[in-house]
């Protein structure tokens, strides 16, 4: 079974608008979430992550906000390029080697 | 130097042959990875090593073989493939189980 929950599984925002992507998890175990951003046909690239000791970390105009309580992490993309337009996973992981992917969510930005 | 290289980007194969996918990585990780990912899923793993020993075997069909000959390479050996095994096949690598995964460009293989 899923892991991870991700939602949406697309959006579309125009140029300037702010991105949300929501995670939740019920594995009390995860304590380590990193986002990943995907264009087509490439590799996923690691975008940003975060520990459960904290409640938010921002790089640049991306942000994750957790929720250790709710079980619940998400990504905003503030100032939302076209360039930005990518699928993007967030992810969990324990101490095994094995990060659990949610579905994946599509970011479409218009210009 | 975040990079992970893999080699072929594309590979067309047919049910019978037998090719390998290579991945290389020189950034001293001790864990590397091997994912299938199928369009809009995300990535499935499939195998780890760790300090160049098979760590963890996803119960992946025996047609799949990895390999890792140094802390650096890591290989995907594919024989008697079946339609369904088309993918993009990744490459990731970590310093250790709770670091961060750095992916590289995949391989394409289409199976015919």
């Amino acid at each position: 079974q899923q892991q991870v929950k991700q939602s949406p599984q697309s959006l579309i925002v125009q140029k300037g608008g702010i991105s949300i992507i929501n995670c939740a998890y019920e594995n009390t175990a995860f304590d380590y979430f990193p986002w990943y951003q995907q264009f087509p046909g490439k590799g996923p690239a690691l975008l940003i992550a975060i520990r459960p000791d904290v409640s938010e970390k921002k790089e640049g105009r991306f942000t994750i906000s957790f929720n250790k309580s709710a079980k619940q992490f998400s990504l905003h993309i503030m100032d939302s390029q076209p360039g930005d337009s990518a699928t993007y996973f967030c992810a969990a992981s324990s101490r095994d080697y094995k990060l659990s992917f949610g579905a994946g969510t599509t970011v479409t930005v218009r210009a | 130097d975040t990079e992970v290289t893999q080699t072929p980007k594309h590979l067309v194969m047919g049910m019978t042959n037998k090719k390998s996918l290579k991945c290389e990585q020189h950034m001293g990780h001790r864990a590397m990875y091997w994912y299938k990912q199928k369009a809009k899923k995300p990535p499935e793993l499939m195998f780890v090593y760790s300090y160049e020993k098979l760590s963890i075997n996803e119960s992946v069909p025996s047609r799949f073989s990895p390999e890792c000959p140094n802390s650096s390479l890591l290989n995907l050996h594919l024989h008697a493939l079946q339609p369904e095994d088309s993918a993009l096949y990744l490459c990731a690598s970590s310093q250790g189980e709770r670091r961060e995964q750095y992916f590289g460009p995949g391989t394409r293989l289409t199976v015919t």
